[in-house]
């Protein structure tokens, strides 16, 4: 079974500061790895994914994350924050990669960041 | 691109009653769509995946009779909760896949429901 874990429920950042959300992945074969964002009330919005290749993934509003096989990670970072970047952020999984594969999401990590 | 929308963004009904939602890709064919599920402050919950023209797929724990998921076109699909309960209180997000065969699923803005 595939499952991802984000073990911090909260993450505090100053403005200007780089920032860390951590993830881990667990599934058989190759992971297909998501980050989204969700903004209160809102739908999600996709960052970035990692399906193959460069283990560095850049993705949008300066965010990147690096897949790393060996710790079954998929941090997501950013090298300056934002105010505008607090949110909750979802790491999120798949075995396939497909349109008609399931994703399984984390428990989501809110990130605040401080003036 | 690659828009999907829900309708009513939010609703309150009585406990008892059913209410429809609305799920529609806007600008694509969305061969698949999920609908999921949220509960204050956790994550997302996969309830079911519909394909166009066939049943949907519900996962564990969901009960099927209770949430009657349609996709009767490549744009729209329904999640009907019958007979409400407070419980059923939650937000309800669907997402959709294109049938292009990438895996990117695009979500739409969520429903809250409240029940009475």
């Amino acid at each position: 079974a595939q499952s991802v874990a984000q073990p911090e429920d909260q993450v505090n950042v100053a403005e200007g500061n780089p920032l860390t959300v951590k993830c881990t992945y667990s599934v058989s074969g190759n992971p297909y790895l998501f980050w989204y964002v969700q903004y209160p009330n809102r739908g999600l919005q996709f960052l970035l994914k990692y399906i193959t290749g460069d283990n560095l993934v850049k993705g949008s509003y300066g965010f990147e994350a690096e897949f790393n096989k060996s710790q079954t990670s998929f941090h997501l970072k950013k090298p300056s924050a934002l105010v505008s970047d607090s949110a909750l952020y979802f790491c999120a999984v798949s075995q396939r990669y497909s349109s008609a594969s399931k994703i399984i999401f984390g428990s989501g990590t809110r990130l605040s960041i401080r003036p | 691109g690659a828009v999907v929308s829900q309708h009513p963004s939010w609703v309150i009904c009585k406990s008892g009653t059913s209410v429809k939602i609305e799920c529609r890709s806007l600008d694509f064919q969305a061969t698949t769509m999920f609908w999921y599920r949220q509960f204050p402050k956790q994550s997302l919950m996969l309830m079911a995946t519909s394909n166009e023209g066939s049943k949907a797929t519900y996962e564990q724990g969901v009960e099927k009779d209770k949430f009657l998921i349609n996709h009767a076109s490549l744009t729209l699909s329904t999640l009907t909760v019958t007979s409400a309960h407070p419980e059923d209180s939650s937000f309800y997000i669907c997402s959709a896949s294109a049938r292009t065969g990438m895996n990117e699923q695009y979500f739409g803005p969520g429903t809250r429901l409240t029940v009475t």
